[in-house]
């Protein structure tokens, strides 16, 4: 089955620069990457997504590259905000299921 | 909000006891899936359904069961519970299950004491 791997498990910003947390997929099948957003106490909130006929995707502060060849998919904050604050879980589902990463806990410091 | 609700919020029950964990999807998605999250660990598989058909199951243990019903809410029922099934149990519903945007209800935390 896929297995993904997510890196770092944590990390420390300060608050205005950029954070990237990166993750690798293993199986070429595959082609759907979606990124979630959990708050403490919360469910997983789905923040991006990005498909295997895509390179890049941006939403405002956020933005996913994937890079098919490699097999690995990063997320990229800029100009963080404490509210940014939380554990985030990159995903990627080959179809029915989705496998997600052990996730990072991201800290903004003010 | 995400549109999916789960109930019950918070659940402490006694060991070798059974729950039933209740999900409703977002109005119009036909999957729901199943998902396990313990202290400090990442999200685990149990299964999936669409349409009230089981589609994918992943490390469900057998004491665990699950179904969706006519009206595309789905249950999750644990039995004989121990001390190590304590942890948030999640739904998240999708359109049609493949390769869609899937939603998470705020779960229901499950201590077995």
């Amino acid at each position: 089955g896929e297995n993904v791997e997510q890196h770092p498990s944590t990390l420390s910003v300060q608050e205005g620069d950029s954070a990237v947390i990166k993750c690798t997929y293993s199986d070429s099948a595959s082609n759907y990457f979606p990124w979630y957003k959990q708050e403490l106490g919360k469910g997983p909130q789905l923040i991006i997504d990005i498909r295997s006929n895509v390179g890049e995707k941006k939403d405002q502060r956020i933005a996913v590259t994937l890079n098919k060849t490699a097999k690995h998919f990063s997320l990229h904050i800029t100009e963080t905000q404490p509210e940014d604050s939380a554990v985030y879980f990159c995903a990627a589902s080959t179809g029915n299921q989705f496998y997600f990463g052990t996730g990072t806990s991201l800290t903004v410091i003010p | 909000d995400s549109g999916v609700t789960q109930t019950p919020k918070h659940l402490i029950t006694a060991t070798g006891q059974r729950v039933t964990l209740r999900c409703s999807p977002r109005s119009g998605d036909l999957s729901v899936y199943w998902y396990q999250q313990s202290l400090d660990q990442g999200l685990q598989f149990l299964i999936q359904y669409y349409n009230g058909e089981e589609r994918a199951k992943g490390n469900i243990l057998e004491r665990f069961s699950a179904q969706q019903f006519p009206d595309l809410h789905s249950e999750l029922n644990l039995s004989s519970l121990e001390l190590g099934d304590s942890a948030l149990y999640f739904c998240a519903s999708s359109p049609t299950g493949k390769n869609t945007e899937a939603f998470f209800g705020q779960g229901t935390r499950l201590t077995v004491v």
